[in-house]
């Protein structure tokens, strides 16, 4: 099946420790997203990255940090540095013309 | 950047009635549209889109129009049934790649 999978679903973490939500898909899709949802405010851009090798900050990158060095992956770190991680984050893919195709999404709680 | 504003953020129609979200946005150099449906528990799927050179689209019981001089667009959803509930985001992008997400709206559809 084709698709963009996100794990894992839920993940606990202790404040002040970093933690990576890994991101694949098996569309061929060169662009990859992370967002983040909380209630109220909608889906902002955390990083997106056109091409292999290559990404760039979104609207709230402060305290993240992503890796692409493959087509199919995008891992994105929480790092300590984040003032508030918990929140319910979704990758997504598209060929950049028009749809994005999000996973289901990876609940993170730091307690 | 981008500034994306949705209202109403929650809307309550009776079954078989309409209904209608409207979005503005900042900048005018945004030129794709999408609108996107997440159920409870699941994950953001487009459900239409619409490009700057097209006043409005229509896909059976939804439609999409664009005021590109007033730079608000609106989702209408006509004969509105119980599977239409959900949280509706309108986006936009001035480069098919960074999508600004509007805050959403909970339509509820009463049986």
């Amino acid at each position: 099946d084709g698709g963009i999978t996100q794990s894992p679903k839920y993940l606990f973490r202790k404040e002040g420790q970093n933690v990576t939500l890994s991101c694949e898909q098996n569309l061929n899709h060169d662009a990859m997203y992370w967002y983040r949802q909380d209630p109220g405010q909608g889906l902002r851009l955390i990083y997106y990255s056109q091409i292999v090798n290559d990404f760039q900050k979104g609207d709230i990158a402060e305290g993240y940090s992503v890796s692409r060095e493959k087509k199919e992956s995008f891992p994105l770190t929480v790092t300590s540095a984040q003032k508030n991680p918990t929140a319910f984050y979704l990758c997504a893919s598209s060929i950049g013309k028009g749809e994005a195709f999000f996973g289901q999404g990876t609940r993170l709680t730091v307690v | 950047g981008e500034n994306v504003e949705q209202h109403p953020s929650t809307l309550s129609v009776q079954e078989g009635d309409s209904a209608v979200i409207k979005c503005t946005y900042s900048d005018s150099a945004s030129n794709y549209f999408p609108w996107y449906k997440q159920e409870l528990g699941k994950r953001p799927q487009l459900i239409i889109d619409i490009r700057s050179n097209v006043g409005e689209k229509k896909d059976q019981r939804i439609a999409v129009t664009l005021n590109k001089t007033a730079k608000h667009f609106s989702l209408h959803i006509t004969e509105t049934q119980p599977e239409d509930s959900a949280v509706y985001f309108c986006a936009a992008s001035k480069d098919d790649y960074k999508l600004s997400f509007g805050a959403g709206t909970t339509v509820t559809v009463r049986a």
